[in-house]
């Protein structure tokens, strides 16, 4: 079945950077582009970018542009979503999600829970 | 890039109630329109895509219709287990837009 893990809890200070993985398995890793999307405490979805695993393209929203940094390991079937010189604002549950065409986000990520504060 | 407006943002119900929350884009998406709910502390899940297609295991009182940029989910008969927050999304063409969120709560 297909699956979607993500890594653990972070706590960051501000300025620091975060690194969040997503380990897939269960179907062809080259096979459907992974968005990251994130969730402030008591806040709505917000759509961050996406990775094309077969050839690691890439394309960040514009809010998060020079911020963000999308990558994959192909060998381990995962991706990660790097983000830089946080602040408290980028407290937030991410998530990774699995798009298919039309299918929209059919499969998520557990989430992961970054906490930036001093 | 196009916005999705999603209304209302909150809305009190009873059990067995009809609701309907609906979703407008400012630029026409075809129907690359989706709706999530999410359970506090959940993760997002996926009901509806292809604005008007039940994914598979949601319950038929959830349904979905419209194109273009007028949307609309639909809960015939609320169930306890409905009260949560439901989001539309929008994924014709980068970037993509989630709606606001409907919180839907028990009156």
């Amino acid at each position: 079945q297909v699956q979607l893990v993500q890594s653990g809890t972070e706590l960051r200070k501000p300025g620091a950077s975060v690194k969040v993985s997503c380990k897939t398995s269960g179907y062809t890793f080259t096979g459907n582009y992974i968005h990251w999307v994130r969730q402030a405490p008591g806040q709505g979805l917000e759509w961050m970018g996406w990775i094309n695993p077969k050839n690691g393209g890439t394309y960040y929203a514009q809010k998060f542009q020079g911020r963000v940094t999308m990558t994959k390991d192909s060998s381990i079937t995962t991706t990660y979503m790097e983000l830089s010189r946080l602040t408290s604002d980028d407290t937030a549950v991410y998530y990774c999600a699995r798009s298919g065409g039309l299918y929209s986000y059919g499969f998520w990520g557990q989430g992961t829970l970054v906490t930036v504060s001093s | 890039d196009i916005q999705m407006t999603q209304s209302p943002s909150s809305l009190s119900a009873s059990v067995g109630d009809r609701v309907t929350i609906t979703c407008r884009a400012s630029h026409d998406i075809n129907n690359y329109l989706a709706w999530y709910q999410q359970r506090p502390g959940r993760v997002p899940k996926l009901l509806i895509y292809a604005a008007s297609t039940l994914q598979s295991g949601v319950p038929s009182r959830f349904s979905g219709s419209g194109s273009g940029t007028d949307f609309t989910l639909t809960i015939s008969s609320l169930q306890p287990e409905d009260f949560a927050t439901y989001y539309c999304h929008k994924y014709n063409s980068d970037p993509d837009t989630f709606g606001q969120g409907t919180r839907l709560e028990i009156k």
